[in-house]
């Protein structure tokens, strides 16, 4: 069974749609993330929640907007797609929210046209 | 901000040899330094140092802390192909009450030539 597992794993769509980026942890972990890969392969968190609740939020546009149905999923939503939205999104979890052990999804590659 | 500088961006070894991995970090509210290793897909965790000058190793890598200097160094003996990959440093740091976040620098693209 996948530890974390996110989906769809790649995406291709045209600007100015509207997406979602699901993800889902199996190991019982308190905390879920999710990162930007950009094409110069920095990854850097956006959003951060531990049991359903955000407690990290990165200056992303508000076009961004995470879920957390339970702390076992956290979903990402993104309207008004951009060319600059392209890059890979890495869902992780950790056991809790003060350890930078984290473990990582297999990324979801998602390109705007 | 927190930054995480890494080098060298990139290096080609052949099998047998011996790599060094640099990590340096300026952030404020340290709290400990991971390195992580992604191949294709997922990083995947190798080490956490908390405390300078203790080695923590795992087979043929071994990493330690400097937090006088800020910086971290990954050593590989014995490379091997598999070894390819690149490798990212993080430093996590407080953001605000008890949360943490990490910081990661750009990598090191490691190539492993048999």
């Amino acid at each position: 069974d996948t530890a974390v597992s996110q989906t769809p794993k790649y995406l291709v769509t045209q600007m100015g749609n509207d997406k979602s980026i699901k993800c889902e942890q199996n190991l019982g972990h308190d905390t879920m993330y999710w990162y930007k890969q950009d094409s110069k392969k920095f990854l850097k968190i956006m959003f951060s929640y531990n049991n359903k609740e955000l407690i990290i939020n990165e200056t992303v546009p508000n076009r961004f907007s995470p879920k957390s149905p339970d702390k076992a999923h956290l979903n990402l939503h993104i309207n008004s797609l951009e060319l600059g939205d392209s890059a890979v999104y890495f869902c992780a979890s950790s056991r809790r929210r003060d350890t930078g052990e984290l473990f990582f999804g297999e990324g979801s590659r998602l390109t705007v046209l | 901000e927190d930054k995480v500088v890494q080098s060298p961006l990139s290096l080609v070894v052949h099998e047998g040899d011996t790599v060094t991995l640099n990590c340096s970090y300026e952030v404020t509210n340290f709290r400990s330094l991971l390195w992580y290793k992604q191949e294709k897909k997922a990083p995947t965790f190798l080490f956490m140092l908390t405390s300078s000058g203790i080695e923590k190793k795992s087979g043929r890598l071994s990493s330690i802390l400097d937090k006088k200097e800020l910086f971290s160094i990954l050593n590989i003996t014995a490379t091997q192909t598999g070894d390819s990959a690149i490798y990212l440093c993080a430093v996590e740091a407080s953001g605000g009450g008890s949360n943490y976040k990490l910081t990661f620098g750009k990598g090191t693209l490691l190539t492993v030539n048999p």
